[in-house]
């Protein structure tokens, strides 16, 4: 079965290091999307991405995020200049569209665990 | 601010029975509602997605949504051990899942 595979499992970095986080979508997906948890809290949404450009964002999403599409297959996160409470589980999830039923359905990966030290 | 709202729990189930939970949301214009499972340290897996007003069945679950009172639920019927786990209420706007903070549930044999 089709699943978004995501690496590394845990990143572990100083604080002000940037990392990137890697996402495999399933491979007939159009939309992509980053979320965070952080422990004990709420599953938030940080971007929606589409044809190249990003759809949506939260204000979470500040000017130290990016996200890519470098080729056909990956899709990333970076965190420019990580800072303590950027530490949480970060999951990539993907769908084939954005409305229509089950076309819309988001499926996540298992996510990265990020320990910013 | 659009919000999601579940009890928190924990939501003690013996064994076989029926397990209840439930989630209102605000955002009026939402069309697209979505039960995820997660268990600790794991990702949000997809339970049940429902659209329309009424229940919908799949197995063991069953999800009802009720657009005008603002309210999704979802039943878990003969409650397994292996449902022990904390269950997310998701609802879609524009694209994005809006979740809420999840109700943990607890099977006890």
């Amino acid at each position: 079965e089709p699943e978004v595979t995501q690496t590394p499992s845990h990143q572990v970095t100083q604080m002000g290091q940037e990392v990137i986080l890697r996402c495999v979508p399933i491979s007939n997906h159009l939309y992509f999307y980053w979320y965070r948890q952080i422990l004990g809290q709420k599953v938030e949404f940080l971007v929606s991405f589409y044809n190249n450009e990003i759809s949506e964002k939260s204000e979470i999403f500040d000017d130290q995020f990016s996200v890519e599409r470098p080729d056909g297959s990956n899709f990333t996160l970076k965190i420019r200049s990580t800072k303590l409470e950027d530490s949480a589980m970060y999951f990539c999830a993907s769908s084939m569209g954005t409305g229509g039923r089950n076309k819309n359905i988001q499926y996540f990966g298992a996510g990265t665990r990020l320990s910013v030290l | 601010q659009k919000e999601v709202e579940q009890n928190s729990g924990p939501l003690s189930v013996p064994e076989g029975a029926i397990a209840s939970l439930n989630c209102t949301y605000s955002d009026r214009g939402s069309q697209s509602f979505f039960w995820y499972r997660q268990y600790s340290g794991k990702s949000p897996e997809l339970i049940m997605s429902i659209y329309s007003n009424g229940d919908k069945e799949d197995g063991r679950f069953t999800a009802q949504l009720n657009k005008a009172s603002q309210y999704v639920s979802l039943l878990i019927r003969d409650s397994q051990p292996s449902d022990s786990a904390t269950y997310l209420c998701a609802v879609n706007g524009r694209g994005k899942l809006q979740f809420g903070a999840g109700t943990q549930v607890v099977v006890t044999p």
